[in-house]
């Protein structure tokens, strides 16, 4: 079974950063085009970024609201996805997951790790 | 990227259908057969209930069905169950690695 544990998420100030990780378990990240998404409270979800499989090059894009300021990396040893997120701003605060995705559908989701940034 | 477009609720009684609206454009829902739906129970994660316009995962009911005309796809609830009241996403792959998704619908069973 496909479990992803997203961790890292706070209350920060605005202009700070942000570490998120996400461990996964039942799946070799390499070997997936894993994804962020963020759901702001009483909204939907955002496409937040990706990162493809090893084998599709590990190319990584953004959506532009983040794009400059989120980083998105993985460990293979330690088969962990990352969100390094900077210049954090009010609306950057979500809930964070780590999703897999396939043929444009996000399959597998992590339970979520919520990010709020305020002053 | 514009989120793509729902309506914000639709209901039915146990048994009837309902059906839900995703209305994007041409370079996202009318670009491409990668649509998929998500059923969402509050403070969980979404559920992908529906892949590639109309495929349904291993374990989701056949209730559930998608199809999609033009740049709007479509997610029909037949037979609707108490337990199909939540909030409903569609996505579209947009082009250039790039997602979108819809602004949601709540389904009520009433």
């Amino acid at each position: 079974e496909v479990q992803l544990v997203e961790s890292g998420g706070g209350l920060v100030k605005p202009g700070e950063s942000l570490r998120l990780s996400c461990s996964a378990s039942g799946i070799i990240i390499s070997n997936a085009w894993m994804n962020w998404v963020r759901q702001a409270p009483g909204k939907g979800p955002e496409w937040v970024g990706l990162i493809k499989s090893r084998s599709n090059g590990g190319t990584i894009d953004y959506a532009a609201p983040v794009k400059g300021r989120f980083s998105i990396s993985r460990d293979d040893s330690k088969n962990t996805l990352y969100l390094q997120m900077n210049s954090l701003k009010s609306e950057d605060t979500a809930v964070y997951f780590c999703v897999t995705e396939s043929s444009g559908a996000f399959h597998i989701w992590g339970q979520g790790t919520m990010v709020t940034v305020s002053s | 990227q514009s989120a793509l477009t729902q309506p914000p609720s639709a209901s039915g009684s146990p048994g009837q259908s309902v059906t839900i609206s995703c209305t994007g454009t041409s370079s996202d829902v009318g670009g491409y057969n990668y649509v998929s739906w998500y059923q969402q129970y509050p403070g969980k994660a979404p559920k992908l209930i529906i892949s590639d316009v109309s495929k349904r995962p291993s374990g989701v009911p056949d209730r559930f069905s998608g199809s999609k005309s033009g740049n709007t796809a479509s997610l029909t609830v037949s037979g609707l169950q108490a337990e199909d009241e939540a909030d409903y996403y569609c996505s579209s792959y947009a082009g250039n690695n790039k997602y979108v998704f819809g602004s949601g619908t709540k389904v009520t069973v009433l």
